[in-house]
């Protein structure tokens, strides 16, 4: 069975600040990943995902993550965030093609 | 417009009472999927259609009941839920290992 752990439930920053999101995932096979956002009263939208090739993938909205198989993680950053992207984050993964496991998510807040 | 529609967008229920929610997506996906989203929990899988195949996660109450009809159009009946199963629950759709499109979810109140 896989999992995904969000560490942080809650993260505050400053606007023009950078962010980091962390994600740790638990598989003993090769997995997809993805980073999803939620607005308020909204679905999941994806922001960027990771099947294959550079360990570095770039999103929308100016997001970024990086695969690291050794430590099982795959955090998301930007490095100058906007008020607009207060909103909740999910972390997700699949090795199955449509078993999907999310993390908790990570509530960012923005702070002008 | 997410490419997959979700009604209604609110729903208030009795115990007693009977519903639908539905789902409607025509982005050529050959999945669909139920997701229940409580506040602080991680989304729970609740039901798969892939390729006219149910996967269905077995912790989900019988008060539950998936229809998938074609490709395109996903339901979940609903009949004497429980306060505890209010929620948002989000319908999602996607190709085989590509990621998943949501909609924009039905908030649930069973009072």
């Amino acid at each position: 069975a896989q999992s995904v752990t969000q560490l942080d439930s809650q993260v505050p920053v400053f606007e023009e600040a950078p962010v980091e999101l962390r994600c740790n995932y638990s598989s003993s096979v090769s997995v997809y990943l993805f980073w999803y956002v939620q607005y308020p009263n909204q679905g999941l939208q994806l922001l960027l995902k990771y099947l294959s090739g550079s360990t570095l993938v770039k999103g929308i909205n100016g997001f970024e993550a990086e695969f690291n198989k050794s430590q099982t993680s795959f955090h998301l950053r930007k490095p100058s965030v906007h008020i607009s992207d207060t909103a909740e984050y999910f972390c997700a993964v699949t090795n199955t093609g449509n078993q999907f496991y999310f993390g908790t998510g990570t509530s960012l807040t923005v702070i002008p | 417009e997410t490419g997959v529609t979700q009604t209604p967008r609110h729903l208030v229920m009795g115990m007693t009472n009977k519903k639908s929610l539905k789902c409607e997506q025509h982005l050529g996906h050959n999945a669909m999927y139920w997701y229940k989203q409580s506040a602080k929990k991680p989304l729970e899988l609740m039901f798969v259609y892939s390729l006219e195949e149910r996967v269905e996660n077995n912790s989900v109450p019988s008060r539950f009941s998936p229809e998938c009809p074609n490709s395109s159009h996903l339901f979940l009946h609903l009949h004497t839920l429980q306060p505890e199963d209010s929620a948002l629950y989000l319908c999602a759709s996607s190709l085989l290992n590509s990621p998943l499109h949501f909609g924009n979810g039905t908030r649930l109140t069973v009072t």
